[in-house]
Parts: structure tokens; C-alpha cells; sequence
């Protein structure tokens, strides 16, 4: 089955450490992104990479690292630089095309991060 | 850079039709889409449309884009209590990377027996 999956479903941090979520997709898609969610504020896009070993900071990638090191894998460093760790977080991922292509994004099932 | 807007929340009774609206802000936008969100799980793509069309309908689903008015609309008939979750329309521009979505709020709509 091809889809994206990502781990761990559940992740609980201390305060002050850095911690890795991590994302994996066997669709062959090009472009891996990272999203946030928070209650009321909708997706908010952290990092994008659209090739590997090339990625670009989205809206709110302050306190957040990637590497796109493999087509197949998009991890995300939540470190402890970040303010607010603690929210619903989203991968996805999607074929490269022009703007006058059809282009789904398809999506993980999220991986909760919990600060203590 | 493209701003995207839902109302929060939707209450329908069983049976009844839901309108879920959205509003953007980048004219150059050239696909709209509707994901679903079921509790604790990812987006799952319900439908989209292109920015030259006015009207997709999918089985229960209508789409009705305004592009004058930069309005998007998702009307689900005879909504069921499965159709309960979050809905969040999202926008692709041209600007700014054309493999980039704008996401909205998100609207909850409950669907009450």
C-alpha cells in the first residue's frame, strides 16, 4: 500500500530537549512538507522541500530543523528553541508540477506532541 | 502572501444540507480544494476546483467558486452523522512557490440527530 506514515503517534518531551518526529512516503512524490496545527488557527507550514538535499522554511519554521536527505524521508527536529512545542503535527507530501496542474497533497496521520 | 478564511463552526441537523464557506485573498489562485479531518487523524482531499470553473458537484457534494468575490462554498446534502468533523479549504497560488496550499481556520461542523 503506498501512503505516507509517520511516528511516533504520541511523543512527550521535557522541556528543553530537542526531539525528532519522523515522516516516511512511498508514493515517489518529489515534494515533502511539514505542518502545524493548533486549535482554531487551522495549518501553518514549517519547512517544504521539493527536492532532495534542497528545503525551504514555510511561515513558522523558527525554533524548528529538517533534512531531506532521501526522496523516501522528511524528519523534523522540534528543538528546544521553540516556544510553544506542544500541538498536532502534520506531514504531507505531493508530486511537483506547474501551476496549472492539479496537484494533491497528501497527508500523514499526524504525530502529537505533548511538552511536560 | 495569500490569506485563507473560515468560520469555525457549523451545527446542522441530519438530513439537513451544510454550507461550509471560505474566503481568500490572492486572485492568482489557481486550484481550491476541501480536505476532511476526522478527530486525531490527517487531512484526507474530499474535492477541488480549477479557477476557470464556477460549479464542481461529486455525489453529495457541491462546489461553488465566485472568483470575483474570492468565494469558495462546500455544500454537503443530506449531511449524515459521519460527515461530523473538521473541514478546511485550502488555496494554491502561483506566487510564493506554485506547490505551496494556503490552509483556512478550519470549520467543525456537528452533525446533531
Amino acid at each position: 500500500d503506498g501512503g505516507i506514515t509517520q511516528s511516533p503517534k504520541y511523543l512527550f518531551r521535557k522541556e528543553g530537549q530537542n526531539v525528532t518526529l519522523s515522516c516516511e512516503q512511498n508514493l515517489n512524490h518529489d515534494a515533502m512538507y511539514w505542518y502545524r496545527q493548533d486549535p482554531g488557527q487551522g495549518l501553518r507550514l514549517i519547512y517544504y522541500s521539493q527536492i532532495v538535499n534542497d528545503f525551504q522554511k514555510g511561515d513558522i519554521a523558527e525554533g524548528y530543523s529538517v533534512s531531506r536527505e532521501k526522496k523516501e524521508s522528511f524528519p523534523l527536529t522540534v528543538t528546544s528553541a521553540q516556544k510553544n512545542p506542544t500541538a498536532f503535527y502534520l506531514c504531507a507530501s505531493s508530486r511537483v508540477s506547474s501551476g496549472s496542474a492539479h496537484n494533491e497533497q497528501f497527508f500523514g496521520p499526524g504525530t502529537r506532541l505533548t511538552v511536560l | 502572501g495569500e490569506d485563507v478564511e473560515q468560520s469555525l463552526f457549523l451545527s446542522v441537523r441530519e438530513g439537513d444540507s451544510s454550507v461550509i464557506n471560505c474566503t481568500y485573498t490572492d486572485s492568482s489562485s489557481t486550484y481550491l480544494y476541501w480536505y476532511k479531518q476526522e478527530p486525531g487523524a490527517g487531512l484526507q482531499l474530499l474535492t477541488y476546483i480549477f479557477s476557470n470553473m464556477d460549479m464542481k458537484q461529486d455525489q453529495r457534494l457541491t462546489v461553488l467558486l465566485n472568483k470575483k468575490d474570492k468565494h469558495l462554498s462546500l455544500r454537503i446534502a443530506d449531511t449524515q452523522t459521519g460527515d461530523s468533523a473538521i473541514y478546511f479549504c485550502a488555496a494554491r497560488a502561483l506566487t510564493g512557490g506554485g506547490n505551496k496550499l494556503t490552509f483556512g481556520t478550519g470549520t467543525q461542523l456537528k452533525v446533531e440527530l
